[in-house]
């Protein structure tokens, strides 16, 4: 079963509104998070890596105004794109780290399309 | 510098043939190999993983690969495909045992015909 829930799937969204992706741990406490976005045919872009009780630490070339992340529990971390424009729209996809003694493996969410109009 | 490299962007396969789908990567330090399969507007499921021990790990449904050493390499194959394993396929490579620490190739786009 999953292990790692995302929400929404999908969102529209008018220019210059912000909108609010939740990614959920279900059955494990993580204190790290991962923030990726795709566009179409393409790999994965790291954006951030989400912490729990702390600030986000986020990759080079990633607005940390635009991309709020929050990490407020164990279970929960949210990606707020603030003032959204037509060019942020992509598919956003969070993850969460299991490590040492849990398998050293990512497992990723469904994944939010957000589409900015 | 770790880099991943899935040297085929695209492979289409006729239905109940084998296929192969290359994935080298570069590392000077031990690491974890993963291959995980994307299915359109989905988000990324974990097919299989290497972490240690025998070089051949098998995954869902029906995959397998093969961690080469002295050839960097862990191909993944199936011996006769679906037309469901039509997906996005990709290889990432963990250094480190941090989760920030994954490195993913390209992608190989899998098309089986029918």
């Amino acid at each position: 079963g999953a292990v790692v829930s995302q929400h929404p799937s999908r969102v529209i969204c008018k220019s210059g509104t912000s909108v609010k992706i939740e990614c959920r741990s279900l059955d494990f406490q993580a204190t790290t998070m991962f923030w990726y976005r795709q566009f179409p045919k393409q790999s994965l872009m790291l954006m951030a890596t989400s912490n729990e009780g702390s600030k986000a630490t986020y990759e080079q070339g990633v607005e940390k105004d635009k991309f709020l992340i929050n990490h407020a529990s164990l279970t929960l971390s949210t990606l707020t794109v603030t003032s959204a424009h037509p060019e942020d729209s992509s598919f956003y996809i969070c993850s969460v780290f299991w490590g040492q003694g849990y398998g050293n493996t990512i497992y990723f969410g469904e994944g939010s399309w957000l589409t900015v109009v | 510098a770790q880099s991943v490299t899935q040297l085929d962007s695209q492979v289409p396969v006729f239905e109940e043939a084998p296929v192969e789908l290359r994935c080298n990567y570069s590392s000077s330090v031990s690491v974890y190999l993963f291959w995980y399969v994307q299915y359109p507007n989905q988000g990324l499921q974990l097919l299989l993983k290497y972490l240690s021990g025998s070089t051949l790990v098998k995954g869902i449904n029906g995959f397998e690969a093969e961690f080469n050493k002295s050839q960097t390499s862990f191909h993944l194959r199936k011996p006769s495909v679906h037309i469901s394993d039509t997906a996005e396929y990709f290889c990432a490579v963990s250094v480190g045992g941090t989760g920030n620490q994954f490195y993913f190739g390209t992608g190989t786009s899998l098309t089986v015909i029918p």
